[in-house]
């Protein structure tokens, strides 16, 4: 079965850089998820789309941006990149339901490297 | 806010034992889901298994089972059988209905032995 795709899997950036990171949901599913997961730490959520639109925001930083196109996947922009944003970037897709909650799946994730 | 605790932060068994992990929550909220994810050393997050709070009955995956007790707002995890390719990390995680997004525990270390 196909799976959610994130690319690229792993990015290392300078100090100030930016990064685009890519997600291409599962076919059929029209939620994304994204999650950042630190060294040792569990996944915290950022933000999330449903139908193109933002649907929920997390702890995600000012200098993060992110979207979701009309085919679904979904790019996480990334400026002025920080040491601490160091971690591992989850995407998750899943189908929205109005009165319930689909599984989220998630994809390999993308190690991002601040040097 | 909801909250996801997991307080083992390791946990060892013996290849083809039993083994529970636990998890509570604390939420207001009514309408809710709870899962497990395992992520290997690969770092995937892999379903384990799901539960609806409305739900009584606990879900059951094979050699993967849950002890949900709603009033208690706790969620183990207990795995049959175990074998090598269980060693993960496991966590428990909350969502509210709606499609919202996912709360996670800190985790607990699988180990299993030969």
């Amino acid at each position: 079965a196909a799976g959610v795709i994130q690319s690229p899997r792993h990015l290392i950036k300078e100090k100030r850089e930016t990064a685009t990171l890519k997600c291409y949901p599962i076919p059929r599913h029209d939620t994304v998820y994204w999650y950042q997961q630190g060294p040792g730490q569990d996944p915290q959520f950022l933000i999330s789309f449903y139908e193109k639109m933002q649907s929920d925001k997390g702890s995600i930083p000012d200098r993060f941006s992110a979207q979701q196109f009309s085919d679904y996947h979904s790019e996480l922009n990334m400026s002025s990149l920080e040491l601490g944003d160091s971690a591992l970037y989850f995407c998750a897709s899943s189908v929205h339901r109005a009165s319930s909650t689909d599984t989220q799946y998630f994809g390999p994730g993308t190690r991002l490297t601040v040097l | 806010a909801q909250t996801v605790t997991q307080s083992q932060p390791e946990m060892s068994v013996q290849e083809a034992e039993t083994v529970t992990l636990s998890c509570t929550y604390d939420t207001s909220e009514s309408d809710y889901y709870l899962f497990w994810y395992k992520q290997p050393p690969s770092r995937q997050m892999i379903l384990v298994i799901r539960q609806e709070a409305y739900k009584q009955q606990n879900a059951t995956e094979n050699r993967f089972s849950v002890n949900f007790q709603k009033a208690a707002k706790s969620f183990s995890l207990k795995i049959s059988d175990s074998q090598l390719g269980d060693a993960a990390m496991y966590f428990c995680a909350f969502a509210t209905g709606g499609g919202n997004k996912l709360t996670f525990g800190t985790g607990t270390q699988l180990k299993v032995e030969l």
